[in-house]
């Protein structure tokens, strides 16, 4: 399977700030890679699908202002939390697709934002 | 709304112990079927996946599951569990919007 790396592991903000968040398929070339939330004791939240060179499509209820996604390369997908606020708070995880099989996914090991 | 249901939040059992952890989903047409793990301190990385054919799969470390269509339901299980087993399994349905849809996770704690 693919090996997927995130960075950083853990960052902590100020409110208000805006923290960028790295996914990075490193060994293979990824077309779509997606973006998820998780809130203790809750089950992952799709967050928004990012695809390389183009638009990325975001789930209902997600604001794709506040979490901007870029897919600049077949590597590299970021996350940006713009403006952000304690209830910004949360773990972050971001997934590849199989290239060849595009519905196993794997996963990167998560960014544990706090924001104060 | 379609939605992926498993039963027990926290599970605790003995090594050599048997498993089985429920998974439940509504949606009533084609799904594809995944049991995802995640070791403490690891990231999630795939179990084993139902996309057709037998509907008993085999997936890595000894775990198995098996999709009965007219219960909704795609069990997890394993025979006899070693403490390595700790750790929170995560099912996921995905439907004909390819959408993935995930359970709120199992913990499984397994003592020595």
């Amino acid at each position: 399977g693919a090996v997927v790396s995130q960075h950083p592991s853990r960052v902590i903000c100020k409110s208000g700030t805006s923290v960028k968040i790295e996914c990075r398929s490193l060994d293979f070339q990824a077309t779509t890679m997606f973006w998820y939330r998780q809130f203790p004791k809750q089950s992952l939240m799709l967050m928004a699908t990012s695809n390389e060179g183009s638009k990325a499509t975001y789930e209902q209820g997600v604001e794709k202002d506040k979490f901007l996604i870029n897919h600049a390369s077949l590597t590299l997908s970021t996350l940006t939390v713009t403006s952000a606020h304690p209830e910004d708070s949360s773990f972050y995880i971001c997934s590849v697709g199989d290239r060849g099989d595009q519905e196993t996914q794997y996963f990167g090991p998560g960014t544990r934002l706090l924001v104060l | 709304a379609q939605s992926v249901s498993q039963h027990n939040h926290h599970v605790i059992l003995s090594e050599a112990a048997s498993l089985e952890l429920g998974c439940n989903y509504s949606y009533g047409g084609t799904v594809n079927l995944f049991w995802y793990v995640q070791y403490p301190g690891q990231h999630l990385q795939l179990l084993l996946k139902y996309f057709s054919g037998d509907p008993l799969v085999k997936g890595i470390k000894g775990f198995e599951a098996e999709f009965i269509k007219s219960k909704f339901s795609f069990n997890l299980r394993k025979p006899s569990v070693q403490w390595s087993d700790t750790a929170e399994y995560f099912c996921a349905v995905r439907a004909s919007n390819y959408q993935l849809i995930w359970g709120a996770g199992t913990k499984l704690i397994i003592k020595p």
